[in-house]
């Protein structure tokens, strides 16, 4: 059973533009949603998370969007910069922090 | 600033082998993880630990796997007879004392190639 489902596999975005990854959710017992980034032969990096109780939260030029009823989230990214160039991972956990992420979105920024 | 740190970074071992993957988790943490990633595939959960014992796993983690805290400060994965498909990335995390924080600290990755 996928739990956590991530669309689309890999996006190419011009500097300075959005990028725009989104995850849908099964479990709704999931209450922590964390992006993770990820560099080649690096584990991946908590990014940025949102709980269930706020339906945006943004850090910098990253911002989660969250829709509760939908179950689904997104991460967007403004002004995308070349070093953003890297896999981006969505997650879900409930209490355990057992994290489910998802496939992977490959960004990649042109300049 | 801390850092989970895993040996080796990278193992090639015969199939049918055991390996013994080896991780510093962060100091003051008390949860602790095994996540693997196939290569282009996503990372998947194996296995967490907490007060000693293994808190939870996953199908993948079967009889051939076990985890062990031998000296308060390493944090081990062993794969008892190696098969091929067990040719992965393997990352340890590491967990904050507080039970309500969610951070994952993630090592670099023991990258095993089983021949």
């Amino acid at each position: 059973q996928q739990q956590v489902k991530q669309s689309p596999q890999s996006l190419i975005v011009q500097k300075g533009g959005i990028s725009i990854i989104n995850c849908a959710y099964e479990n709704t017992a999931f209450d922590y949603f964390p992006w993770y980034q990820q560099f080649p032969g690096k584990g991946p990096a908590l990014l940025i998370a949102i709980r269930p109780d706020v339906s945006e939260k943004k850090e910098g030029r990253f911002t989660i969007s969250f829709n509760k009823s939908a179950k689904q989230f997104s991460l967007h990214i403004m002004d995308s910069q070349p070093g953003d160039s890297a896999t981006y991972f969505c997650a879900a956990s409930s209490h355990d922090y057992k994290l489910s992420f998802g496939a992977g979105t490959t960004v990649t920024v042109r300049a | 600033e801390p850092e989970v740190t895993q040996t080796p970074s990278h193992q090639v071992t015969q199939m049918g082998q055991e390996v013994i993957l080896r991780c510093v988790p962060i100091s003051n943490h008390l949860y602790f993880y095994w996540y693997r990633q196939i290569l282009g595939q996503k990372v998947e959960f194996l296995v967490s630990f907490y007060n000693n014992e293994i808190s939870e796993k996953s199908e993948i983690f079967d009889d051939q796997f076990s985890v062990e805290r031998p000296d308060g400060s390493n944090f081990t994965l062993k794969i008892r007879s190696t098969k091929l498909e067990d040719s992965a990335m393997y990352f340890c995390a590491s967990r904050g004392q507080r039970s309500n924080t969610g951070e994952l600290f993630f090592g670099e990755g023991s990258r095993l190639t089983v021949l």
